[in-house]
């Protein structure tokens, strides 16, 4: 059974600041998916990697994944409020059926 | 516009009550899911299925009960079982199996669900 653990679970960060969110996975995942949620709201797609040594950019964030070690990070670069929000990591149960895993998510404040 | 939606968005229920959330999707998409989040934690996933007329259950599907008689609806019923339903519930689709090199899964704005 897969299981996906993020940290830091919480991340107090100033603005023009870089920061590595790491998402780490137990058994073998095909895909590793990255969200973002703003407070009471839905989850919003940010990145899918499909396979070892992908790297996605958009803006101040970037994602990668290490199939190898079971590894995926969430690079923030010069941080700006904006972007405080809980970003979630999942891993893909693949088989008879395709699900998603979640981890428990790292809330990330910008301060000024 | 393709996408998903979901209602209501506030639900209230009353002790030993069944409700029902809405799930409706536009995409085409085969795969539906059902999560539970409760506050400061991640998804846990609740039911899913991969096509009409079959559904699994998920990791707490205890006290929920769910449907897919069309490609398009997967309705989820919260039964008087669930005995802590108080939670935001999302409801998710993906393309689902023929989808091989991306299943990302895109999410409706959720129900929020308080026991009054």
């Amino acid at each position: 059974e897969l299981k996906v653990e993020q940290n830091p679970l919480f991340l107090s960060m100033q603005e023009g600041k870089n920061y590595t969110i790491y998402c780490n996975y137990s058994t073998t995942s095909d895909r590793l998916y990255w969200y973002r949620q703003d407070p009471g709201k839905s989850l919003e797609s940010l990145f899918v990697l499909l396979s070892n040594g992908a790297v996605k950019q958009e803006g101040r964030l970037m994602a990668s994944l290490d199939t190898k070690a079971r590894l995926s990070t969430l690079h923030i670069t010069a941080a700006v409020h904006d972007l405080s929000a809980t970003y979630f990591c999942a891993g893909e149960n693949t088989g008879t059926a395709s699900k998603l895993t979640f981890g428990t998510g790292t809330r990330l404040q910008v301060t000024l | 516009d393709g996408g998903i939606t979901q209602s209501p968005k506030y639900l209230f229920r009353k002790e030993g009550q069944n409700v029902t959330l809405s799930c409706e999707q536009n995409l085409n998409h085969d795969a539906m899911y059902w999560y539970r989040q409760d506050p400061g934690q991640g998804l846990r996933l609740i039911y899913y299925s991969q096509i009409v007329n079959d559904f699994q259950k998920g990791d707490i599907a205890e006290g929920y009960s769910v449907s897919r008689e069309k490609k398009e609806s997967f309705p989820l019923t919260v039964t008087s079982a669930q005995k802590n339903p108080t939670a935001f519930y999302l409801c998710a689709s993906s393309i689902g199996p023929r989808g091989r090199k991306n299943t990302e899964a895109f999410f409706g704005q959720g129900t929020r669900l308080t026991v009054v």
